[in-house]
């Protein structure tokens, strides 16, 4: 079954523990994305990945750290986690990044930083 | 800048009834895709149907229609025989040619959908 695969899917943590959230997709797309979603704010990007060792920034990257070695895994770090990062990310990928690509979204990961 | 707006926090509509969720858009490129998305109660985020700037015909999916009106940048999902499993938020998105953001969706705040029986 074609998926993206996000782990885990509920995490609570305190500030400053380091944390990461997996995302694994099967399609072998080339783009990988990840967003967060937060109440009355939509989606936001945060970082995206082209390509095997090929990332860059969204709009909200802050805080995160993204790596692509393998073209399957796009892991999200989060070096040392604050409150204001509590929220659901949404990891997202699809064939290519042009315009009339589907991304296709895992399942979410809740996060909450204490 | 690419911006969506959708205007209605909350619908209500009843079963087999048909439904119109708006969405509007603001974009200065002249190549861009538009996007609907259904996310239920558990969370996950379902694609339901694309529309390309210049496809001539509003897309279809099933029981979704995007009613594409490009003079007025909008781009408005009707949901047609509504029932209680499309109770859930939807959200509108754009990609974009150009920007500062390869392959990045912008999305709306979301329409929270309620079918009643």
């Amino acid at each position: 079954e074609a998926q993206v695969t996000q782990n885990p899917r509920y995490l609570i943590t305190v500030t400053g523990k380091k944390l990461t959230v997996t995302c694994s997709q099967n399609m072998n797309h080339e783009y990988m994305s990840w967003y967060r979603q937060d109440p009355g704010l939509g989606l936001r990007q945060i970082y995206y990945s082209m390509n095997v060792e090929v990332t860059d920034k969204g709009d909200v990257p802050e805080g995160y750290k993204v790596s692509r070695k393998e073209k399957r895994n796009f892991p999200l770090i989060l070096e040392s986690p604050s409150p204001n990062q509590t929220s659901l990310y949404f990891c997202a990928s699809s064939h290519t990044g042009t315009i009339k690509n589907i991304q296709y979204f895992g399942a979410g990961t809740r996060l909450s930083v204490l | 800048a690419q911006k969506i707006t959708q205007t209605q926090p909350g619908m209500f509509v009843q079963e087999k009834e048909a439904v119109t969720l708006d969405c509007t858009y603001d974009t200065s490129d002249p190549s861009y895709g538009l996007f609907w998305y259904k996310q239920p109660s558990s969370g996950e985020m379902i694609f339901l149907i694309y529309q390309g700037s210049y496809d001539q015909q509003n897309a279809t999916e099933g029981r979704y229609s995007l009613n594409f009106q490009k003079a007025r940048k909008s781009a408005n999902l009707v949901i047609s025989a509504s029932q209680l499993g499309d109770s859930a938020m939807y959200f509108c998105a754009m990609s974009n040619a150009g920007g500062t953001s390869y392959g990045k969706l912008t999305f709306g705040q979301g329409t929270i959908l309620t079918v009643h029986p």
